[in-house]
């Protein structure tokens, strides 16, 4: 059972450039959570999906950041218009839709440099 | 006031100690804990979950005092594989948001 996956691993893009970063759950998995760890800090909650809907979005920057998980293919979080403090690393997590309900498996993170 | 915190370290301790780490966190009602371990430039990887009880996987052991909101993890007889970021996680229930403290750095050196 493939565990959860993101790509690309590693993303540089220029300053007004747009980022998109991928992540499958894992098998089975409905729950979709984009976790952002800025360097030498700790993970901030982003936005919490399950499919095709944004169930809570309280961590998201109001401009240029957006999220999605489509009925079909993987979660997609897109950064439009980067600025050099959007260099991070990207986590995503995913979780079953109920009984084991806390353990939130991540996948190995995008990191994102943008010059 | 952070929603939880760690003392950030490092911790430098020889192969075979004991180590504790500490956590404590500011919304009461908070429900799930957990500890995670990050490695340099890994995703975070779950090491135990934290219950009332108290709860212990080999040489690992949690703590947690609701009365205190405090969270608590003792590694004995360490090994210089455990060389790492341990994480204090909590949420509010099961399939929310987890929230993460900094992070606490722990180095076993031979």
């Amino acid at each position: 059972n493939a565990g959860v996956m993101q790509n690309p691993r590693h993303l540089v893009r220029r300053r007004g450039q747009e980022a998109r970063l991928r992540c499958s759950p894992m098998k089975g998995h409905s729950h979709v959570y984009w976790y952002r760890q800025l360097p030498e800090e700790g993970l901030k909650f982003m936005v919490y999906l399950q499919k095709e809907n944004i169930i809570d979005e309280s961590g998201m920057p109001k401009e240029r950041f957006s999220a999605e998980f489509p009925k079909e293919g993987p979660s997609i979080l897109r950064i439009q218009q980067v600025v050099r403090g959007d260099s991070a690393a990207y986590f995503c997590a995913s979780s079953p839709p109920r009984g084991n309900q806390e353990t939130q498996y991540f996948g190995p993170g995008t990191r994102l440099l943008v010059l | 006031r952070k929603e939880v915190e760690q003392d950030p370290g490092p911790f430098n301790v020889p192969e075979g100690a004991t180590v504790a780490f500490n956590c404590t966190y500011s919304n009461s009602a908070s429900q799930s804990f957990f500890w995670y371990r990050q490695d340099c430039r890994k995703e975070p990887k779950l090491l135990m979950s934290v219950y009332s009880s108290g709860n212990e996987d080999g040489r690992f052991t949690a703590q947690l005092n609701r009365a205190s909101q405090y969270i608590s993890l003792l590694i004995r007889d360490s090994k210089l594989s455990d060389s790492a970021t341990y994480l204090c996680v909590v949420s509010a229930s099961g399939n929310t948001p987890l929230v993460f403290g900094k992070g606490t750095r722990l180095s076993v050196i031979a």
